[in-house]
């Protein structure tokens, strides 16, 4: 399968703990994308990168979550000292540079605290 | 979603014609996306519109009207599997795609 992974598909965490998900985009894909969506929302946009920059971030990512994206291949997200309000599916999308280009997503890595 | 607007529930009877609309701010528009996401699974492209017109691809079309800030998403013969959320999507401004709400289908026999 080539498309986009992410890893875990799923995570049932403490409140308080830390949270770290996988995304691995499609190859040669420069543009990554992170979202979150909660049942019956569309996904929300949380950051993007191009290459290994990140080039925006959502004003609604509080400073507890943090990205990466060191070799400008797979990327990270992490969740420090998680609460309840971040239960939701994390979902990661990839695609090549250029207007238009079909963005591809994950299946998402679905994250419970409880 | 930001300034993106779509009806959140809509029903049609399988067989039949249904069509979903989306506005959303002209501001710093650069294209809209429509994609269908099942329940507990990831979206998954359907078409892409920049310009303004029809753009068919089998049952499914989308149309844009780029003064007017506003699309739509066209499906033909409803078939059950079509239930899905439906989610219209716009890069406005920077570089995320930013997605409505979605309107949820539901196909009736």
């Amino acid at each position: 399968d080539t498309g986009v992974s992410q890893d875990p598909r799923h995570k049932i965490t403490k409140r308080g703990q830390n949270v770290t998900f996988r995304c691995d985009p499609i190859s040669e894909h420069n543009r990554l994308y992170w979202y979150r969506q909660t049942l019956g929302q569309g996904p929300e946009f949380l950051t993007y990168f191009q290459n290994e920059a990140q080039l925006e971030k959502s004003r609604l990512l509080s400073d507890r979550f943090s990205a990466e994206r060191p070799k400008g291949s797979f990327s990270t997200l992490e969740i420090q000292r998680t609460e309840q309000g971040d239960s939701a599916m994390y979902l990661c999308a990839s695609t090549l540079g250029g207007a238009g280009n079909t963005i591809y997503f994950g299946e998402g890595s679905w994250l419970t605290v409880v | 979603g930001q300034n993106i607007d779509q009806p959140t529930e809509m029903t049609a009877t399988e067989g039949a014609i249904v069509q979903i609309n989306c506005t959303y701010q002209t501001s710093g528009f650069n294209g809209l996306f429509w994609y269908q996401q099942h329940a507990g699974e990831a979206p998954t492209f359907l078409s892409y519109n920049v310009l303004d017109g029809l753009e068919e691809k089998g049952r499914f079309s989308s149309f844009l009207s780029r003064s007017k800030g506003y699309s739509y998403l066209l499906l033909k013969e409803l078939q059950m599997k079509d239930s899905a959320s439906y989610l219209c999507a716009a890069t406005l401004s920077g570089y995320a795609l930013n997605f409505g709400k979605g309107t949820s289908l539901l196909v009736t026999p």
